[in-house]
């Protein structure tokens, strides 16, 4: 079985590029897709990137995804931050033996 | 309007029992693969359980399996979650998710609470 980790938290001025990190503890990050969900307070979590870099329908081109193997990480990027970006985020993956498993998420604060 | 709406969360004592409801409108619910997630208070996010889009695979986390029964009524746009043997650490916001590939959710219901406590 593997794990995600995720910073606790970060935090960024508005308009500046905040990169949240996702390490996967074993296991290639790219043998299974990765995603990431934002979750606003007090709000159900949404899809911002699927399948490692896909952005749905609606999801501003601030959100970007990508993957690196030799960190073994995942990465959210989100530039031209705005207030409204402030939430937790969580990354996630799968495999045939863990299933579906989730990072512990990412407090970001926009201030 | 597409939609997850989860029923049935409320209190019970520990090793009591409920059953959640999550119904779906808006899209085809037949052909879509389903899951449940829950979320402790103020803690991250955990898969509990997964049935394919006819019933016939089914998994469940370590930390429910045995305890927790998932089904769904293709015919009344329904998934369900049988809880039995409830915990107090089973306590958390249950969400009723969409799989339109096996390895992501792309729309949440808006969750009901379970509070498992004497």
């Amino acid at each position: 079985n593997f794990m995600l980790t995720q910073p606790h938290s970060v935090s960024e001025s508005p308009g500046k590029t905040v990169t949240i990190s996702c390490t996967r503890s074993s296991g290639s990050i790219a043998g299974n897709y990765v995603q990431w969900y934002q979750q606003r307070p007090g709000s159900s979590p949404t899809t911002v990137i699927y399948e490692d870099n896909q952005r749905p329908s609606g999801v501003p081109d601030r959100f970007s995804g990508s993957i690196d193997g030799s960190s073994n990480s995942a990465s959210l990027t989100i530039s031209g931050l705005k207030t409204e970006d402030e939430a937790d985020y969580y990354c996630q993956s799968y495999d045939s033996s863990s299933l579906w498993v989730f990072g512990g998420g990412t407090k970001l604060t926009v201030l | 309007e597409v939609q997850l709406v989860e029923t049935g969360g409320g209190l019970v004592q520990p090793g009591g029992s409920l059953r959640l409801s999550c119904a779906a409108s808006g899209f085809t619910f037949s052909v879509n693969e389903m899951n449940w997630v829950r979320q402790a208070p103020g803690k991250g996010l955990e898969w509990v359980s997964s049935i394919s889009s006819s019933g016939t695979t089914i998994y469940y986390a370590d930390s429910v399996k045995g305890r927790f029964t998932i089904s769904r009524d293709n015919a009344k746009n329904s998934l369900y979650l049988q809880m039995n043997s409830l915990r107090a650490e089973d306590t958390a916001v249950y969400y009723c998710a969409r799989a339109p590939s096996p390895w992501y959710f792309d729309l949440w219901g808006r969750g009901t609470l379970i509070t498992v406590s004497s």
